[in-house]
């Protein structure tokens, strides 16, 4: 079974300074792997995945297969990038016969002016 | 275009009673899911479905029922609520074929006292 974790609950850091939000896998099969974002009192949407190799909002995120991450990483911290980032991995499962993704439990971000 | 429409948004409970959850969406996605999300625990899949007549049992499914007899709709039934289901609750869908991404609906806080 796949799993994904956050080893941070929260993620404290100043305007302008660097963040990496980290994002470790397991899973035997070839992994699609997402950034989702909840910023205030907004819905859940997708920051990146990593099948696009783009840079959204300034993040960027590389999947790395030999440490089995996907660390989401921004040079340059802004307030309005204070939220709740989920990791997450889709899987293809045969009983269902569909991709389940499979979330993390999440890192909160503050970035403190 | 609505997308993923939730209701209620907020409700409360007492042990024991039932309720549905609705979820609705107009994107003639063939799967929906519902999550449940919990403080320090992320996002838990409930059950999901890949299409009308076919659903199936996510990561924490004890406690709900579900069933999709149009492609539209996903409602999700608590029985008899406990406590343990306080939670907030988010339906989400995407198409089958194409890119592997959810669209949320902006999510039901619910409360079991």
């Amino acid at each position: 079974a796949q799993r994904v974790t956050q080893p941070e609950k929260l993620l404290s850091v100043f305007k302008g300074a660097p963040v990496e939000l980290k994002c470790n896998y397991s899973y035997s099969g070839s992994p699609e792997l997402f950034w989702y974002v909840q910023y205030s009192r907004q819905r859940l949407q997708l920051l990146l995945r990593h099948i696009s190799r783009e840079s959204i909002k300034g993040f960027t995120a590389d999947l790395n297969k030999g440490e089995t991450s996907f660390h989401l990483k921004k040079p340059f911290a802004q307030e309005e990038d204070s939220a709740m980032y989920y990791c997450a991995l889709s899987a293809f499962h045969a009983s269902g016969g569909s991709y389940i993704p499979t979330f993390g439990r999440g890192t909160s971000l503050i970035v403190h002016p | 275009n609505a997308g993923v429409t939730q209701t209620p948004k907020f409700q409360v409970l007492k042990t024991g009673q039932s309720m549905t959850l609705q979820c609705a969406q107009d994107m003639n996605h063939e799967y929906m899911s519902w999550y449940r999300q919990d403080p320090g625990m992320g996002l838990r899949l409930i059950h999901y479905s890949v299409g009308a007549g076919i659903t199936d049992q996510g990561e924490v499914p004890n406690g709900y029922n579900v069933s999709r007899s149009t492609t539209e709709d996903f409602p999700l039934r608590l029985l008899s609520a406990a406590p343990s289901q306080t939670s907030v609750y988010f339906c989400a869908s995407r198409a089958v074929a194409g890119a592997n991404v959810l669209t949320f609906g902006a999510g039901s806080r619910l409360t079991v006292l």
